[in-house]
Parts: structure tokens; sequence; C-alpha cells
């Protein structure tokens, strides 16, 4: 199956400041790479979602870049905002299994005022 | 529409026990998944149904069962509730399948076994 490493486990910035969380994935065959955001005590909610057909992707704050021959994958987010604090967590599909999703082990990110 | 809903939100079992985890949806999403949050571990899949009558193992399916026996709703089942079972709970679902789409979560159920 699929396995998702994602670091760092906790992310401190200074507002206004950027912040990059990583991940790795192990199946040269996952096509789908999505975010979601789970803020204190809420549900996780997507947030931005990438393809492998596609390098980099942009929604506003927030970009995801693909490098499919690495195998590694990350979430930028420009101009840090409080409500930016919350947990971070990629997934990635199976190659073989399109009702699959991994997901890493989530990023803490702290947005300090 | 309420999207995804779970019940109960919250529950101490002892060990031992048993009980189900409630997870309906009205959006006719045709996918459901239950996955497991511990602390340092993110979202690990436990079961998945592709439609009703029809249901898949995930990453960590010991101990629990499910069924689907209609669109709307994908119960989870503890048999035998173990101190390694708790966790919060999340339901999810979406139209198609979790790898062209987005997964809508419920609100989570926080399960402590004693």
């Amino acid at each position: 199956g699929e396995n998702v490493e994602q670091h760092p486990s906790t992310l401190s910035v200074q507002e206004g400041d950027s912040a990059v969380i990583k991940c790795t994935y192990s199946d040269s065959a996952s096509n789908y790479f999505p975010w979601y955001k789970q803020e204190l005590g809420k549900r996780p909610q997507l947030i931005i979602d990438i393809r492998s057909n596609v390098g980099e992707k942009k929604d506003q704050r927030i970009a995801v870049t693909l490098n499919k021959t690495a195998k590694h994958f990350s979430l930028h987010i420009t101009e840090t905002q409080p409500e930016d604090s919350a947990v971070y967590f990629c997934a990635a599909s199976e190659g073989s299994n399109d009702y699959k999703l991994s997901f890493g082990a989530g990023t803490t990110v702290t947005v300090r005022a | 529409n309420a999207g995804v809903t779970q019940t109960p939100k919250f529950q101490v079992l002892k060990t031992g026990q048993s009980m189900t985890l409630q997870c309906a949806q009205d959006m006719n999403h045709e996918y459901m998944s239950w996955y497991r949050q511990d602390p340092g571990m993110g979202l690990r899949l436990i079961h998945y149904s592709v439609g009703a009558g029809i249901t898949d193992q995930g990453e960590v399916p010991n101990g629990y069962n499910v069924s689907r026996s209609t669109t709307e709703d994908f119960p989870l089942r503890l048999l035998s509730a173990a101190p390694s079972q708790t966790s919060v709970y999340f339901c999810a679902s979406s139209y198609v399948r979790p790898s062209t789409g987005e997964l809508f979560f419920g609100e989570g159920s926080r399960l402590t076994v004693l």
C-alpha cells in the first residue's frame, strides 16, 4: 500500500511569513494528492489538491507543488495569518486502488502574532 | 443539506463492551468510509464502502465491522472494545471515488475505552 511521510510535525511562523510543509509518497502510480486542514476541534476540510499531470497549482495564498520523479509534494502558504493556525494533512491515492487515500501524520502550524 | 452526520460525539466504554458509531449523509454519495485519528499517526482508513451492499477493508480493520444497507448510512461496530481503540473516529463520504474528488468529513466521534 501507499506510505505517506509528512514533515515537519510542528511549524511555528511569524504572521506574514511563509510556511512550507513537505510530503513524500512511496507508490509511483499514485495520481491524486489532496491537502486537508483541520482547525482545533473541527473536521478536516479540503483546501487544495493536485493531480499527477500537473506540477503546480495555486489558490490565493496557498499553492501545492508536485515532483513525480522524486515522489514528493509540498504545500506553501504565503503571508500567513492567525486563521492559518491548524493541523494540515497531506494525502495520496493508492495507485492500485482509487478508493483508498493514505494520509500523512499531520503538521501543526502555529502563526504567531 | 446536513452533510455528514455522526453520532454520538462522545462515548466512554469499558473494555469488552460493544457499540455502534452511526454515520449518515444526505448528499447521495456512493462512497463512504471510516477513519480513526490518533496523535502523531494522522488519519488511518478502517473500512470503506463504494455503494449499498459493498464494503471493503482499509489499513486498520481489525476489531471493527461495517455494513451498508442503504446509500445514506454506514455504521461502524466495535464488537468487543479494547483500550487500543481509544481514538477520534471520522466518517467521510464522496460523490465519486476519493482519488478524483473531495472527501466530506463528519464532525468526529471521540471514543474512550477504559
